[in-house]
C-alpha cells in the first residue's frame, strides 16, 4: 500500500495569504497524484490531477507541482471560500489511497 | 450537467446487509469507470471499490474484499454496492464518483462526486 502523508495537519492563514500544502508518498508515484477540496457537509471536489493539471472550472490561484514522492498544492492568495480541508490521492497502483488531509482555517 | 445521486443508506445491524445505488445522469454512463469512496464520521477519505465501464473489471480495498460487491447496470445508468457482513467500522458516508475520463485508463480521477449516503452500523 502506498501511504500518503500530508502536512501540516492544520494551516492557519488569513485571506490574501499564500497557502502551501504538502503531500509525500511512501514510494514513487510518478505524477499519479490528485488534490481534492472538501467543505463541511459537502462532497469532495477535484482541483488538480496528474500532479499539476487544473480541473475544469478551478481558479488559476490553485496550482500543483511535484513528481515522484513529493508534491505541493499552492493557493496563491486565499479567498474566503478556500478555507476547507484538502486531500491528496494517488492511483499509481490498483490500490487507490488518500492522504489524511490538511485543514486550512482562518487565522 | 453531470449528476450522481446515491440512495439506499440507513441504519443496519451489525452483520446485516445493505445495497447502495448511484444514479448517473448528464453523461454517457456506460463509457466511464465508477467508484465508491467512503468517509467515516469526522475522518478522512477511503477508497472502497471501482468498476470499469463495461462492468467486466472490479477492484476492492482489502477492508471490504469478500464482503462488498460492486456492480453496474448500464441500461439503467446505475451503479451499485452490495454490502454484506457489515461491521461497526463500515459506518460512513458513502460517495459514488465518476472517472474523470473514459477509456482503457479507467480508475483515474474522481470527478464529480455524488452528495453521499450515510450508512450506520449498529448493534
Amino acid at each position: 500500500e502506498i501511504v500518503l502523508t500530508q502536512s501540516p495537519a492544520t494551516l492557519s492563514l488569513s485571506p490574501g495569504e499564500r497557502a502551501t500544502l504538502s503531500c509525500r508518498a511512501s514510494q514513487s508515484i510518478s505524477s499519479y497524484l490528485a488534490w481534492y477540496q472538501q467543505k463541511p457537509g459537502q462532497a469532495p471536489r477535484l482541483l488538480i490531477y496528474d500532479a499539476s493539471n487544473r480541473a475544469t472550472g478551478i481558479p488559476a490561484r490553485f496550482s500543483g507541482s511535484g513528481f515522484g514522492t513529493d508534491f505541493t498544492l499552492t493557493i496563491s492568495s486565499l479567498e474566503p471560500e478556500d478555507f476547507a480541508v484538502y486531500y491528496c490521492q494517488q492511483r499509481r497502483n490498483w490500490l487507490i489511497t488518500f492522504g489524511g488531509g490538511t485543514k486550512v482555517e482562518i487565522k | 450537467e453531470v449528476q450522481l445521486l446515491e440512495s439506499g443508506g440507513g441504519l443496519v445491524q451489525r452483520g446485516g446487509s445493505l445495497r447502495l445505488s448511484c444514479a448517473g445522469s448528464g453523461f454517457t454512463f456506460s463509457s466511464y469507470g465508477m467508484s465508491w469512496v467512503r468517509q467515516a464520521p469526522g475522518k478522512g477519505l477511503e477508497w472502497v471499490s471501482a468498476v470499469s465501464d463495461s462492468g467486466g473489471s472490479t477492484n476492492y480495498a482489502d477492508s471490504v474484499k469478500g464482503r462488498f460487491t460492486i456492480s453496474r447496470d448500464n441500461s439503467k445508468n446505475t451503479l451499485y454496492l452490495q454490502m454484506n457482513s457489515l461491521r461497526d467500522e463500515d459506518t460512513a458516508v458513502y460517495y459514488c464518483a465518476k472517472d474523470l475520463w473514459s477509456g482503457e485508463d479507467w480508475r483515474n480521477w474522481f470527478d464529480p462526486w455524488g452528495q453521499g449516503t450515510l450508512v450506520t452500523v449498529s448493534s
